[in-house]
């Protein structure tokens, strides 16, 4: 079985330009997140998704994050513009059922913004 | 409010025992998960404590007390492979099963 796939691992950009990062989830898998994780720090939540509907938002700062799951399956979760301060690990994570209690993690994107 | 609390760091033998507690906060307590994440992988899930008491698998084994809203971690036989930041999550009932997660614990394995 497949596991999420992320893409890419790294990327590196200046401030001000926009960058994308791309999720796709376990085959089956209807709950999909996506998560900021700082150096030393557990993940935080950015969004939530079950099926196509973006159930939990509140912590994605909107002026500049914007996500999409089209279809239910893949998700696109990018920044436009980045600031220094977005430089993190972003990860991708899907589970089976909205409560499902085991969440099976990407690879993660490091993203560097200079 | 919701939180988490771990200690930052715990240092062990290897072939010893080793206990990461962690202690939530959280208005609707549906379950306590643990992950394991190597330094530049992905969390990997090693259990889960929806009701009191311990659970074990292989030398992993978690318990949780929901009336002290605590919950620990035991490792046993620690191998150096086992170096690792371990994080508890909590799953919030009240709000839409979010899962709250801690800082982690970074466990350093001496030889």
């Amino acid at each position: 079985e497949a596991g999420v796939v992320q893409s890419p691992r790294y990327k590196i950009i200046e401030k001000k330009q926009p960058v994308a990062f791309w999720c796709n989830p376990i085959s089956g898998h209807n709950t999909l997140y996506w998560y900021r994780q700082n150096l030393g720090q557990g993940p935080e939540l950015l969004i939530r998704y079950e099926n196509e509907e973006a159930v939990d938002d509140s912590q994605l700062p909107k002026d500049r994050f914007s996500a999409e799951r089209l279809k239910g399956v893949d998700s696109t979760l990018k920044i436009q513009p980045a600031e220094l301060g977005d430089s993190a690990v972003y990860l991708c994570a899907s589970s089976a059922t909205p409560a499902g209690y085991e969440a099976f993690f990407g690879q993660g994107t490091r993203l560097t913004v200079v | 409010g919701q939180s988490l609390e771990q200690p930052p760091e715990v240092t062990a033998v290897e072939g010893a025992i080793v206990q990461m507690n962690c202690t939530y906060q959280t208005s609707g307590f549906y379950g306590l998960s643990w992950y394991q994440q190597h330094d530049g992988g992905a969390p990997t899930f090693l259990s889960y404590n929806a009701l009191d008491g311990l659970e074990e698998t292989g030398r992993f084994s978690s318990f949780l007390s929901r009336s002290d809203s605590y919950g620990y971690l035991l490792l046993q036989e620690l191998q150096m492979k086992d170096s690792a930041s371990y994080f508890c999550a909590v799953r919030d009932g009240r709000s839409n099963y979010q899962l709250i997660w801690g800082a982690g614990t970074k466990l350093i394995i001496k030889p």
